[in-house]
């Protein structure tokens, strides 16, 4: 099945710097999805990307997926301590409907 | 709208038993799904379903058993709990649209098998 890599694995920041993550897949996707999951809650989908090479946000969120769709990136900027959770990217699994989850980012933020 | 509900949220079992971990949603989503998360394994897919009477496996399916008698709910039943499946289940569901990506997912069920 399709696997998905992200890094970092974990970070640790502090409040007010901003924040860089990547997805990387061997196959070509047309649909990425960045979900964040809060501690102790499911995950929650933050964006989700249709064009590659094309900015979306939502908020102080920015993701893109590349021209090559087999990589996609979040930023954060000017972090605060309620960004801290995991960060999932996902892309359409083996069938149409179902997702595929990378392994997750652990993000901290020190205040 | 209470969206997607599981309950338990806590449960700790002996090595045998049984159980079903519950799951339903209120927004008429055709599909639903069970996810297990591990550490550092992100979410890995159990079984499926789209619509009421139809499940499918997904990709660890093995000591796990699902039926779809309603579009609202989805339970997970484990038949003889094992050590392996100590783990945090999530249920999810979503729309069956082409195009339409966004899984809304349950408060999760921590699970420890003694």
């Amino acid at each position: 099945g399709q696997q998905l890599n992200q890094s970092p694995q974990s970070m640790f920041i502090q409040e007010g710097e901003d924040v860089s993550m990547n997805c990387t897949s061997s196959s070509i996707f047309n649909t990425w999805l960045w979900y964040k999951q809060d501690p102790g809650e499911g995950p929650v989908l933050l964006i989700a990307l249709y064009k590659a090479g094309e900015l979306t946000s939502n908020g102080r969120l920015t993701a893109q997926f590349g021209i090559t769709r087999k990589d996609s990136f979040l930023n954060i900027s000017a972090s605060i301590p309620s960004d801290v959770g995991i960060y999932f990217c996902a892309i359409p699994g083996a069938g149409s409907y179902q997702l595929t989850f990378g392994k997750g980012t652990k993000l901290s933020v020190i205040p | 709208n209470a969206g997607v509900t599981q309950t338990p949220k806590f449960q700790v079992l002996k090595t045998g038993q049984s159980m079903t971990l519950q799951c339903a949603q209120d927004m008429n989503h055709e599909y639903m799904s069970w996810y297990r998360q591990d550490p550092g394994m992100g979410l890995r897919l159990i079984h499926y379903s789209v619509g009421a009477g139809i499940t499918d496996q997904g990709e660890v399916p093995n000591g796990y058993n699902v039926s779809r008698s309603t579009t609202e709910d989805f339970p997970l039943r484990l038949l003889s709990a094992a050590p392996s499946q100590t783990s945090v289940y999530f249920c999810a569901s979503r729309r069956l649209a082409w195009g339409y990506n966004e899984q809304f997912f349950g408060p999760g069920t921590r699970l420890t098998v003694l």
